[in-house]
């Protein structure tokens, strides 16, 4: 089984200021790993995944994310945070064996300050 | 280029009162799922489908049906409906063989609320 844990719920952050939202995880099988984006009022959508390959995610609106196996976490960084990257922010992880299910975080609000 | 779609957007009920939320999607997905999202408790699961004719229950089925008649369609039916299933629902689908990396491809959500 996998569990997802998003370390803090609400993350507030100046306008220009670096930002870093935490995901942990765990799993007895190899996984897929996943940031989406959620603006307010609209569903998900895709940020940045993890599938194989460099452990140096780079996704849309000038977000990256690492991969630590070691550590078992998926980091997600944007050096300049904008009013616009207001959003509610989660972590999924996807087993490869694709017979356990999808798992996401609780999310992780962030606000960003003028 | 509609992507998964849902209706409807919004809807408001009594409590006992049944209705059915609808999900289609157009891109030949194989997966397709139901989660509701309420404040703090970040996306449940409810039910799947991993092809037509097959649904199975999630973390947090009860209180709901589905159904899977053709693969394009996710429908979501709530019998009686109760004040706790006042919730976002999201729809999503994704692809099981070849291209699956379990990336979640989701509708814009319905808000209901049972008064």
């Amino acid at each position: 089984a996998q569990s997802v844990t998003q370390l803090d719920s609400q993350v507030p952050v100046f306008e220009e200021a670096p930002v870093e939202l935490r995901c942990n995880y765990s799993s007895s099988v190899s996984v897929y790993l996943f940031w989406y984006v959620q603006y307010p009022n609209q569903g998900l959508q895709l940020l940045l995944k993890y599938l194989s390959g460099s452990t140096l995610v780079k996704g849309i609106n000038g977000f990256e994310a690492e991969f630590n196996k070691s550590q078992t976490s998926f980091h997600l960084r944007k050096p300049s945070v904008h009013i616009s990257d207001t959003a509610e922010y989660f972590c999924a992880v996807s087993p490869m064996n694709r017979d356990d299910k999808i798992i996401f975080g609780k999310g992780t609000r962030l606000h960003i300050l003028p | 280029n509609a992507g998964v779609t849902q209706t409807p957007k919004f809807r408001v009920l009594k409590t006992g009162q049944s209705m059915t939320l609808l999900c289609a999607q157009d891109m030949n997905h194989e997966y397709m799922y139901w989660y509701r999202q309420d404040p703090g408790m970040g996306l449940r699961l409810i039910h799947y489908s991993v092809g037509e004719g097959t649904t199975a229950k999630g973390e947090v089925p009860d209180g709901y049906n589905v159904s899977r008649l053709k693969k394009q369609n996710f429908l979501l039916g709530l019998e009686s409906a109760a004040p706790s299933q006042t919730s976002v629902y999201f729809c999503a689908s994704s692809y099981r063989t070849g291209a699956y990396t379990g990336e979640l491809f989701f509708g814009e959500g319905s808000r209901l609320t049972v008064l």
